[in-house]
């Protein structure tokens, strides 16, 4: 099975940068996704990493660790927009997800 | 063509009685996800269709749960004789293909089950 833990909560101000992490069990792994969850609405994809190392797609990075079964997401230069639940997710074909990180960004 | 669309977008049941919920994935993605997320939850594996090949139903809590997809595109989620704990909303994805685990999932707007 899959086991996935990430922070309950993070607030940051508009402007910073937050790090969420996230460990990992797996039994099975092709790679690491996050993906962004609004109130209320359907999560939507993210990022990916497969490969050890870092992916920057614009203000969102992520990386993984597979020696270290652990990841994180970086959300740069926050905005409001930005407040939402994020998830890590452990990709062995279907995808197994942590309980989510709830983001609240302040002016 | 457009995104994952679901239906009903809301739906509230009386304990014990039959619902069915209906996924219609984006044209030509080949495999098609059914997950379930309670309140401040993440979310939670339920079954997986991909092409022909025999469904993962590893996800489905009990037997209570049936899944199946015609023709391989719409599937339908059936939860009969309901019970409280199956409040949750209930997501639905696809992704074009399932090779090395790369694709992206694309999700549907989800049911949101209330069970009474």
């Amino acid at each position: 099975g899959q086991s996935l833990e990430q922070p309950s909560e993070v607030t940051a101000v508009e402007g910073a940068i937050v790090q969420i992490n996230c460990t990992y069990q797996t039994s099975g792994f092709y790679g690491l996704s996050w993906y962004q969850q609004h109130d209320g609405g359907a999560p939507t994809f993210l990022s990916y990493n497969g490969l050890d190392g870092l992916e920057e797609t614009g203000r969102f990075s992520s990386f993984l660790s597979r020696s270290d079964s652990y990841g994180y997401l970086l959300l740069q230069e926050l905005q409001m927009k930005d407040s939402a639940s994020y998830f890590c997710a452990v990709d062995d074909y279907k995808l197994s997800f942590g309980a989510g990180t709830t983001v609240t960004v302040r002016a | 063509g457009a995104g994952v669309s679901q239906s009903p977008s809301n739906k509230v049941t009386e304990k014990g009685k039959d619902v069915e919920l209906r996924c219609d994935p984006i044209s030509g993605h080949t495999a098609l996800y059914w997950y379930r997320q309670s309140l401040g939850q993440g979310l939670e594996f339920l079954i997986y269709f991909q092409g022909n090949s025999a469904p993962d139903k590893s996800g489905l809590p009990s037997d209570r749960f049936s899944a199946e997809r015609t023709g391989g595109s719409v599937s339908t989620l059936t939860i009969q004789r309901t019970q409280q704990e199956d409040s949750a909303v209930y997501l639905c994805a696809s992704s074009p293909l399932v090779t090395s685990g790369e694709e992206t999932q694309y999700f549907g707007p989800g049911t949101r089950l209330l069970v009474l």
